[in-house]
């Protein structure tokens, strides 16, 4: 079974500019979730989607979004990107409530300059 | 939502057992408790979870304590391949949502 795949592997942005992210679940998970890891705050959870629906948010602007399609893959957008917003964005599925058990995808290493 | 108190680092040699002790005095009663490590260039990886009684899997056991304030992830024999950040996360039952704290940095010589 195909883990979650997270693309693209490594993306670099400049400030201003806005991009976007894709995620594939495992196969017939239906919850995703995203994350933001930087050295200075660690990872911190941005949303969660389940059945197409957010269901959580995380506490950031609302330059951060996402979206889930009716196959459960996922998309996060930022837009104008700030140098603060350089990090690894990891995506996690789960076969939702009440399993909760989370698997990783390797993530997507954005750099803005 | 919950917080978790962990060690920054700990340190084992090869083949010896580790503890790795959570405080989580703010634990709610339909809070799980779940661990994932994060090796070096990689997603954090789930280890085990627990709800109130102890539990073992092929990598690793899990000790919570009877007032739930506490939990022990326990790694048998620890290897190299062990060397990661470990996580506490407590996990209400109706959510994904998880809340990292900083972990424990565990180091494994050989």
């Amino acid at each position: 079974k195909a883990g979650v795949t997270q693309t693209p592997r490594y993306l670099i942005k400049t400030r201003g500019q806005q991009v976007t992210l894709s995620c594939s679940p495992i196969s017939g998970h239906r919850s995703v979730s995203w994350y933001q890891q930087t050295p200075g705050q660690g990872l911190q959870f941005l949303f969660e989607y389940f059945s197409e629906t957010q269901r959580n948010k995380g506490n950031f602007p609302g330059r951060f979004s996402g979206r889930q399609f009716s196959n459960s893959r996922s998309e996060m957008n930022v837009s104008t990107l700030e140098l603060g917003d350089s990090a690894l964005y990891l995506c996690a599925s789960s076969l939702g409530v009440p399993k909760n058990i989370q698997y990783f995808g390797a993530g997507t290493r954005l750099s803005v300059l | 939502d919950a917080k978790t108190t962990q060690p920054n680092s700990m340190e084992s040699n090869e083949e010896e057992p580790v503890h790795l002790p959570c405080n989580h005095s703010t634990i709610s009663g339909t809070d799980y408790i779940h661990w994932y490590r994060q090796l070096p260039s990689q997603g954090p990886e789930y280890v085990i979870h627990g709800l109130t009684s102890n539990v073992n899997n092929r990598m690793a056991s899990l000790a919570i304590a009877e007032d739930r304030k506490s939990s022990t992830l326990i790694l048998h024999r620890a290897t190299l391949r062990d060397a990661a950040v470990y996580y506490c996360i407590l996990i209400s039952y109706n959510t994904d949502k998880l809340i990292f704290g900083t972990g424990t940095r565990l180091q494994v010589f050989p």
